[in-house]
């Protein structure tokens, strides 16, 4: 139950694609998801973070979805460009807890 | 700027030896975490630390030990205990909070040779 099941494991699109990432969990008592991009050789970093009491929210490029009845959660980049290969891990951590629970990542590359 | 210090970036370990990784934060959080990457991989938990002087064993601590004297500094001893060491190490810091997430280090590769 405190699983985050990432999805796809790898994806390529070309530049000015728009490549989405999903998670699915379980647990309800998740109430903050955040996601995290990791340049290779370097610890990951807070991209963008989401409350289940919101839908969607966008910073920039980078747009969360979020179906709060469905357990799910995307990350969807918008004209993506080559410096945005990396990967991304979703997280997901009840209010009660400060750990976070990640899912196992997904190496993005966009094709230039 | 505030941030958490891993170091060293490279480390290498001989069969049989102890090694010790050091993570330091000036960020003031209170909660302290060390994950493991294998290439490809996700991010599984050692150890975490939410107050001094008390820690408690993630999904994978057999052969790691770790130790929070003080609140700033969490290092992580990889034992020979440990069979298959070599990885990517990462610390993370946390605070409470309902929209505090982690702040990671940039890591320590291990190898063994």
């Amino acid at each position: 139950q405190q699983q985050v099941k990432q999805s796809p494991q790898s994806l390529i699109v070309q530049k000015g694609g728009i490549p989405i990432i999903n998670c699915a969990y379980e647990n309800t008592a998740f109430d903050y998801f955040p996601w995290y991009q990791q340049f290779p050789g370097k610890g990951p970093a807070l991209l963008i973070a989401i409350r289940p009491d919101v839908s969607e929210k966008k910073e920039g490029r980078f747009t969360i979805s979020f179906n709060k009845s469905a357990k799910q959660f995307s990350l969807h980049i918008m004209d993506s460009q080559p410096g945005d290969s990396a990967t991304y891990f979703c997280a997901a951590r009840a209010g009660s807890a400060r750990q976070l629970t990640f899912g196992s990542g997904t190496q993005l590359t966009v094709l230039p | 700027d505030g941030g958490i210090t891993q170091s060293p970036k490279y480390l290498f370990r001989k069969e049989g030896q102890n090694v010790t990784l050091s993570c330091e934060q000036n960020l003031n959080h209170d909660a302290m975490y060390w994950y493991r990457q294998d290439p490809g991989q996700g991010l599984r938990l050692i150890y975490y630390s939410q107050i001094v002087n008390d820690f408690q064993k993630g999904d994978i601590a057999e052969g790691y030990s770790v130790s929070r004297e003080k609140k700033e500094s969490f290092p992580l001893t990889v034992t020979s205990a440990q069979k298959n060491p070599t990885a990517f190490y990462l610390c993370a810091s946390s605070t409470p909070g309902r929209s505090y997430g982690y702040t990671f280090g940039s890591g320590t590769r291990l190898t063994v040779v």
